[in-house]
């Protein structure tokens, strides 16, 4: 079935650092790959996505990059700042579905 | 504008009972998403509306589980016959027409005894 593989589950890094989050898909018709922040006791929200016809994207200190091949997809920070301290979920979409399988998520923690 | 709004913010009750869980989602938005998340792990999808009509209600567990969203706007999820085992955030969330990104709200803690 469908699954989503999420790795590390924490990760600490100094300011100023770059933090890496890997998430690997098992459905091949997964075309959307969206990664969401959660802070504790909030809400997730959206940070950057990627289709499955493009590469890589980056926005500012935030970039994805997709392997289709290999069906895996990973998250950059770079220059961390505390701020940038959440839980960081990626997750995948079917192209003729709408739900979102999420991985298990990865908590980062960015010390000063 | 008004983001993803759900009630109550925190559900106590005991094994055996009802609960009804209520989103309302962005105003004009289509789409409508429930997730459950259990502590430290991802949002588990369990049902998503389009219009009024489910589209896809493949994660509900069992059929203590239901859900309706009858004039296409707010949705209720009810879970009948509680268990310990429910006792999880509950997560709404709402998309535009055509539109990729889904905005959550701040869920529903729901604890079962």
């Amino acid at each position: 079935g469908e699954n989503v593989e999420q790795h590390p589950s924490t990760l600490s890094v100094q300011e100023g650092d770059s933090a890496v989050i890997k998430c690997t898909y098992s459905d091949s018709a997964s075309n959307y790959f969206p990664w969401y922040k959660q802070e504790l006791g909030k809400r997730p929200q959206l940070i950057i996505d990627i289709r499955s016809n493009v590469g890589e994207k980056k926005d500012q200190r935030i970039a994805v990059t997709l392997n289709k091949t290999a069906k895996h997809f990973s998250l950059h920070i770079t220059e961390t700042q505390p701020e940038d301290s959440a839980v960081y979920f990626c997750a995948a979409r079917r192209y003729n579905t709408d739900k979102l399988i999420f991985g298990t998520g990865t908590r980062l923690q960015v010390f000063p | 504008g008004a983001g993803v709004s759900q009630t109550p913010s925190n559900k106590v009750t005991e094994k055996g009972k009802y609960v009804e869980l209520r989103c309302d989602p962005i105003s004009g938005h289509t789409a409508l998403y429930w997730y459950r998340q259990s502590l430290g792990q991802g949002p588990e999808f369990l049902i998503y509306f389009q219009g009024t009509g489910a589209a896809d209600d493949s994660g509900l567990p069992n059929d203590r589980f239901f859900a309706v969203r009858p004039e296409g706007s707010v949705s209720t999820l009810k879970i009948q016959r509680t268990e310990r085992g429910d006792s999880a955030v509950y997560l709404c969330a709402s998309s535009r027409q055509g539109g990729n990104e889904q905005f959550f709200g701040p869920g529903t803690r729901l604890t079962v005894l």
